[in-house]
């Protein structure tokens, strides 16, 4: 059975600070990687994708990827209220077959 | 920005009844996918469909469920004989080479 482990939170940091969210997952074939976010009643929206190993920037996110260790993380830096949502972590193993979904972290950001 | 369309955005409906959920995935995609979100749990695999053919289904997709790509735009899930269980969240999902973009989802209710 294919899992994606993520602490189910809720995560809670100030506005402002950095948001950090990781997430394992246990099929080592797994060569896509995925971030997503997920607003209550909405459908997931794609943050970020890496598929190598180091990080990944764009704007505020960063993805890092170690397949040695099978972890993936999320940095948000300078949170922002409007990140409070649900992150989900997803794993593919190719490139078109399909995606397995961690159960999410919850982040609040107080501002 | 092309996006992947769903209809009706909520379905009420009783249990034994059959119901179909809608999709217009983006034009030039190629594989699409259905997934469900039960209420408070993770996204979860359905069925992935390429070239007019399940490629793979979940064991959640039993005889219950069908897929069918109608025409060249849609793409639909049938429920034939739907359970109190089935109330989720159901996202249909296209996919470029490496990225996989989720429609708004249908909130099936049954009741």
């Amino acid at each position: 059975q294919k899992e994606v482990e993520q602490n189910s939170g809720p995560l809670s940091v100030p506005e402002g600070a950095i948001a950090s969210l990781n997430c394992t997952y246990s099929d080592r074939v797994s060569q896509s990687f995925f971030w997503y976010r997920q607003y209550s009643g909405k459908s997931p929206e794609l943050i970020m994708s890496i598929y190598s190993n180091g990080d990944k920037e764009d704007g505020r996110f960063t993805a890092q990827l170690n397949k040695a260790s099978q972890y993936v993380s999320l940095l948000i830096r300078d949170s922002q209220p409007s990140d409070s949502a649900t992150y989900l972590c997803a794993v593919s193993e190719t490139s078109y077959d399909k995606v397995i979904f961690g159960p999410g972290t919850s982040l609040s950001v107080i501002p | 920005e092309p996006e992947v369309t769903q209809t009706p955005s909520h379905q009420v409906t009783q249990m034994g009844q059959e119901v179909i959920l809608r999709c217009v995935p983006i034009s030039n995609h190629l594989y699409f996918y259905w997934y469900r979100q039960i209420l408070g749990q993770k996204v979860e695999f359905l069925v992935s469909f390429y070239n007019n053919e399940i490629s793979e289904k979940s064991e959640i997709f039993d005889d219950q469920f069908s897929v069918e790509r109608p025409d060249g735009s849609n793409f639909t899930l049938k429920i034939r004989s739907t359970k109190l269980e089935d109330s989720a969240m159901y996202f249909c999902a296209s996919r470029t080479t490496d990225t996989q973009y989720f429609g708004p989802g249908t909130r099936l209710t049954v009741l």
